[in-house]
């Protein structure tokens, strides 16, 4: 059973323009939606993160929405940099602290220079 | 401040041999969590530990699996007699207490490849 799900598993955008990252969740208990970054050989890298009583967070370049009505979120990347090229995951708890997350299968964003 | 740190990064075992995964939280983190990705998968929660004490297992297969996270040393993913559908990239993360926002610090993984 996907929870979270991140349906297109690549994305490729030009240098410079907006990249959009998608994902969706079925389970109405997650409570905090989070983002990571993953280069090959590595760990993943906390982004941004968004609680389930916001709509939007922005930090920099990156900006997360939350509908939660519709249960999706998506990152927004503006510009997009060679940089950005990676796997990025979804990731979603439940409210508590220090609770578990569950992944989505990721999305591989290629910055086209 | 060092991060996550795991080691071995590669391992390699043969079929019914014993793999030992460990894992050094950040400084001041006492919580550790252990993920599995299986490839062109997204991570898999295995465990979540507090220093002595194993807080949820529900994500760990019921047999050959076991960890820990002693009051000294590092945390422990232990696999007994390793399957080739052990062959996984294993991350450990950890985070401090009371973090409200559930945002887990991850180490680089140990890879695991059974022959």
């Amino acid at each position: 059973d996907q929870q979270v799900k991140q349906n297109s598993p690549s994305l490729s955008v030009q240098e410079g323009r907006i990249s959009i990252l998608n994902c969706d969740y079925t389970n109405s208990m997650f409570d905090y939606f989070l983002w990571y970054k993953k280069y090959p050989a590595e760990g993943p890298t906390f982004l941004i993160s968004i609680s389930s009583i916001k709509d939007k967070n922005e930090d920099g370049r990156f900006t997360v929405f939350l509908n939660k009505s519709a249960k999706h979120l998506s990152l927004h990347i503006v510009p997009s940099q060679p940089g950005d090229s990676a796997v990025y995951f979804c990731a979603a708890s439940k409210r508590g602290g220090n609770e578990k997350l569950t992944f989505g299968t990721g999305t591989r964003l290629t910055i086209i220079p | 401040n060092a991060g996550v740190m795991q080691n071995p990064r590669h391992l390699v075992r043969r079929r019914g041999q014993e793999a030992r995964l460990r894992c050094s939280p950040m400084k001041g983190h006492s919580h550790v969590y252990w993920y599995r990705q299986l490839p062109e998968e997204g991570l898999k929660f295995m465990v979540y530990l507090q220093k002595e004490n194993i807080i949820d297992e529900s994500g760990m297969p019921k047999e050959r699996f076991s960890a820990e996270f002693p009051k000294e040393g590092p945390s422990i993913l232990r696999i007994q007699q390793v399957v080739r559908g052990d062959s996984a990239a294993y991350f450990c993360a950890s985070s401090p207490p009371g973090e409200v926002k559930n945002i887990q610090y991850f180490g680089a993984g140990t890879r695991l490849s059974v022959l």
